[in-house]
């Protein structure tokens, strides 16, 4: 049959204003997160990584929250520009018997800003 | 800066037949994977590569798929007898190790349909 495949949550914010990107993962044996940019037509690309030993990592206009109480991982961007219009993905990592390094994705937000 | 090169960017091919999709990855890095996206969706993971042989698999990787390092800088992965619900993007990534971080680099992929 047809593949409708599934609705990306969209957040629109406009140019200059902060943005945050919330993600929930399943594993609580999941001891490692990143989040990824993807654009259009374009592979994943490392943002940001923050380890389950962790609750806050900054990197540059960029922030990882992770809330291993209820499972939750978020992503703020300041000062969100134009070229940060993407598809945002978190990843989770387990580190439990056997696994190689697989990553398990999230199903993404589209974020559109507005100049 | 060090890339995952894919190719081809796109490649159209009948139901049933064989495709080979290529990939070079990172020099120094030593696991490589292979992940795919329907139109839509969120990134899954198929398998990961690690010394020579396969470390582990989805149950998306059946027996229709294989991977292969045929020599020291290409890895590849093939779909037997391909099926309609194979188009997507597929994505190889590599990784200096299993810890992740801005090292597990993804390729731009390929868009594999199938008619």
């Amino acid at each position: 049959g047809e593949n409708v495949g599934l609705h990306l949550p969209t957040l629109s914010v406009q140019e200059g204003d902060n943005s945050i990107i919330n993600c929930a993962y399943s594993n609580s044996a999941s001891d490692y997160f990143i989040w990824y940019k993807q654009e259009s037509g374009k592979g994943p690309q490392f943002i940001i990584d923050i380890r389950s030993n962790m609750d806050k990592r900054q990197g540059q206009r960029v922030t990882v929250l992770l809330n291993k109480t209820v499972k939750h991982l978020s992503l703020q961007i300041a000062a969100t520009q134009p070229g940060d219009s993407a598809v945002y993905f978190c990843a989770e990592k387990g580190n439990y018997g056997g696994s190689q390094g697989n990553l398990i994705f999230g199903k993404g937000t589209k974020l559109s800003v507005k100049p | 800066e060090p890339e995952v090169t894919q190719t081809p960017s796109h490649q159209v091919t009948q139901m049933g037949q064989e495709v080979i999709l290529r990939c070079v990855p990172i020099s120094n890095h030593l696991y490589f994977y292979w992940y795919r996206q329907i139109l839509g969706q969120k990134v899954e993971f198929l398998v990961s590569f690690y010394n020579n042989e396969i470390s582990e698999k989805s149950e998306i990787f059946d027996d229709q798929f294989s991977v292969e390092r045929p020599d020291g800088s290409n890895f590849t992965l093939k779909i037997r007898s391909t099926k309609l619900e194979d188009s997507a993007m597929y994505f190889c990534a590599s990784s200096e190790s299993r810890a992740g971080g801005d090292g597990y680099t993804f390729g731009s992929g390929t868009r594999l349909t199938v008619v």
